[in-house]
């Protein structure tokens, strides 16, 4: 049971590039989540999905994109990188009332 | 105003003692309510969940939750090093599903 799997691990972009963050999950969860984490400020939402179909824009969706291909994946594209959006992105799934099974996260880095 | 308040800490905490976390919140719908404990660079593992009034405890740790004061707390008991982290409290609201996390609390455990 692999629960929330993130690729890549680690990424390097140059100003302007476009990459895309891909996360899927084996526990039959409605409800997807991206977030990124930043020294000091904690986990904010990107954006949402609360059932393959849907999606929702969290506090901080400028500059994302996302997609919920089926119920396991939920993708986040960065369409033109910049530097402010180096951070550490993690990709969530839940159920119902209760919590957030997250994955390994991923380390950008906006050169 | 933040959703989710928690003190940056960091807390000092002497081995063996017990280290006490609160985090306050305002969203007076919220249902779920969830202890995350994060090393490091590595991503948010769930230490506790509570959803009703009271205390709430498994091994080392106790969950209290107050929804008419819009506060829960985690205890840590007999704090040993390993419990040297960053903990983060999030709230979950069943009318929209997601989570709002609170920056986090910075628990050192000194020897």
């Amino acid at each position: 049971n692999a629960g929330v799997t993130q690729t890549p691990k680690f990424q390097v972009l140059k100003t302007g590039q476009s990459m895309t963050l891909q996360c899927a999950q084996d526990m039959n969860h409605n409800s997807m989540y991206w977030y990124r984490q930043d020294p000091g400020m904690g986990l904010r939402l990107i954006y949402y999905s609360a059932s393959e179909g849907t999606t929702d824009k969290g506090e901080v969706p400028n500059g994302y994109n996302v997609s919920r291909l089926n119920k396991r994946e939920f993708s986040l594209r960065l369409e033109s990188a910049a530097p402010s959006q180096t951070s550490v992105y993690f990709c969530a799934s839940s159920e119902d009332r209760d919590e957030a099974f997250f994955g390994q996260g991923t380390r950008l880095t906006v050169v | 105003q933040k959703e989710v308040e928690q003190n940056s800490g960091p807390l000092s905490v002497p081995e063996g003692a017990i280290a006490s976390l609160n985090c306050t919140y305002s969203d007076r719908g919220s249902q779920s309510f969830f202890w995350y404990r994060q090393y490091s660079g590595k991503s948010p593992e769930l230490i506790m969940s509570i959803y009703s009034n009271g205390d709430k405890e498994d091994g080392r740790f106790t969950a209290q939750l107050n929804k008419a004061s819009q506060y829960v707390s985690l205890l840590i008991r007999d704090s040993q090093p390993s419990d040297s982290a960053t903990y983060l409290c999030a709230v979950k609201s069943d009318s929209w599903g997601k989570f709002q996390f609170g920056a986090g609390t910075q628990v050192v455990v000194t020897p």
